[in-house]
């Protein structure tokens, strides 16, 4: 079964400062994994995801993650943080299964401290 | 697109009530999700559908909730009678045919509240 943990249900940074979202993933087999980040009283949108074309990934607002196998890790990283990045953020798997569904970990609250 | 549709954005209703929360997905897109989001449980997938039809239901919690969806751009979620614990964010996603490296859309969320 596919699975995604998030370490940390909330991360304080100071404005300014790095920003780093842990996520691993159980899975046999390369999975496709995306980040999500929610604004308060907002749907899901897509950071971005990774589907096996590069280990790094860039994606909006700055941010990038980095697909590591040995570690079956996809962290979250944003050099500067701003106050507007105050979310939740969700990390997700999708395997190669018969379900074609997003399995999202418990997601990460950041908080950034002016 | 206007992206996925979600109504109403914010439900009150009294315990015993039936609810029904709307979802009009992409257009072209075959799969939707309905999620439920809250503080204890985090996001849940409830059901999930690929071109109109049921995939997986194991995650709606109890009979009485129920989902369908009867064309290619509507979907619903229902709730007969509805409890207090019921209360949470409801969200739709719809996602697009083809590989697994598609993302989702989700929609803006109905907030429902059961007093």
């Amino acid at each position: 079964a596919q699975s995604v943990t998030q370490l940390g249900s909330h991360v304080s940074v100071s404005e300014g400062a790095l920003v780093l979202l842990r996520c691993n993933y159980s899975s046999s087999v390369p999975p496709y994994l995306f980040w999500y980040v929610q604004y308060p009283n907002q749907g899901l949108q897509l950071l971005l995801k990774y589907t096996s074309a590069a280990t790094l990934v860039k994606g909006i607002n700055g941010f990038e993650a980095e697909f590591k196998k040995s570690e079956t890790s996809f962290h979250l990283t944003k050099p500067s943080a701003h106050m507007s990045d105050a979310a939740e953020y969700f990390c997700a798997v999708s395997l190669n299964n018969a379900g074609n569904m997003l399995t999202f970990g418990g997601g990460t609250r950041l908080m950034v401290k002016p | 697109d206007a992206g996925v549709i979600q109504s109403p954005r914010h439900e009150v209703t009294e315990m015993g009530q039936e609810v029904t929360l709307r979802c009009k997905p992409i257009s072209g897109h075959d799969y939707l999700f309905w999620y439920r989001q809250t503080m204890m449980r985090g996001l849940e997938l409830l059901i999930y559908f690929n071109n109109n039809v049921p995939i997986d239901d194991s995650g709606m919690p109890e009979d009485r909730f129920s989902a369908k969806m009867p064309n290619a751009s509507f979907s619903t979620l229902k709730i007969q009678p509805s409890e207090p614990r019921d209360s949470a964010v409801y969200f739709c996603a719809s996602r697009p045919p083809g590989t697994l490296m598609t993302e989702a859309f989700f929609g803006q969320g109905t907030r429902l509240t059961v007093v």
